[in-house]
């Protein structure tokens, strides 16, 4: 089975950083994505991790720690339009791209 | 090159009425994946289909929930006899018959069904 842990909500100030947290228990393991979400709209992919390591793409970096089962989204210099659900999901490639996503984390970003 | 594309966007239904979703996943694409969405909480993967295969089929409720992805035309997400608690975000996912490098795994822009 699969069972992914990211905290509830965050809030931070524009400008400013933010770290999402993301812990998995996998079986399998097979790589980590993360997702951005707006409020009613599809999920739109940030990124994919599957060696260890940090991954950067502008504001946006991705952490994998595999040893540890541990995942981390950055944000820097937040702007108001970060204010967003963050998905943290791993894929079961044994079963086509079926993802087991975590519940969110909510990010508000306050001026 | 469109998207998944997923109709109706919204749609609302009387108690015990019956809700169709409808998702013509990216052109190639030959996966289909359906996640549900209920409020305030992430997604959860409900069915994944072949063109005229259902592969996997574990998140389906197992009463008034049914799919197909036939030969010809969109994948279908059935509800039969609604009641509140399926009100919910319906989202479908396609990719390619070949596992990619993560980013192939496309969204549509989901059905938000209300069941009142």
């Amino acid at each position: 089975g699969q069972n992914i842990d990211q905290p509830t909500e965050m809030t931070a100030t524009e400008g400013a950083i933010v770290q999402i947290n993301c812990t998995y228990q996998t079986s399998g393991f097979n790589g980590l994505f993360w997702y951005q979400q707006h409020a009613g709209e599809a999920p739109t992919f940030l990124s994919y991790n599957v060696l260890d390591g940090l991954e950067e793409k502008g504001r946006f970096s991705s952490f994998l720690s595999r040893s540890k089962g541990y995942s981390y989204l950055l944000l820097k210099e937040l702007q108001m339009k970060d204010s967003a659900s963050y998905l943290c999901a791993v894929p079961v490639w044994a079963a086509g791209n079926k993802l087991t996503f975590g519940g969110g984390t909510r990010v508000l970003v306050k001026p | 090159n469109a998207g998944v594309m997923q109709n109706p966007r919204h749609l609302v239904r009387r108690r015990g009425q019956e809700a169709r979703l409808r998702c013509s996943p990216m052109k190639g694409h030959s996966h289909v994946y359906w996640y549900r969405q209920l409020p305030e909480e992430g997604l959860k993967f409900m069915v994944y289909l072949q063109k005229e295969n259902i592969i996997d089929e574990s998140g389906m409720p197992k009463e008034r929930f049914s799919a197909e992805f036939p030969k010809e035309g969109p994948s279908i997400l059935r509800i039969q006899q609604v009641v509140r608690g399926d009100s919910a975000a319906y989202f479908c996912a396609s990719s390619p018959l070949t596992q990619g490098d993560g980013n192939t795994i496309y969204f549509g822009e989901g059905s938000w069904l209300t069941v009142v």
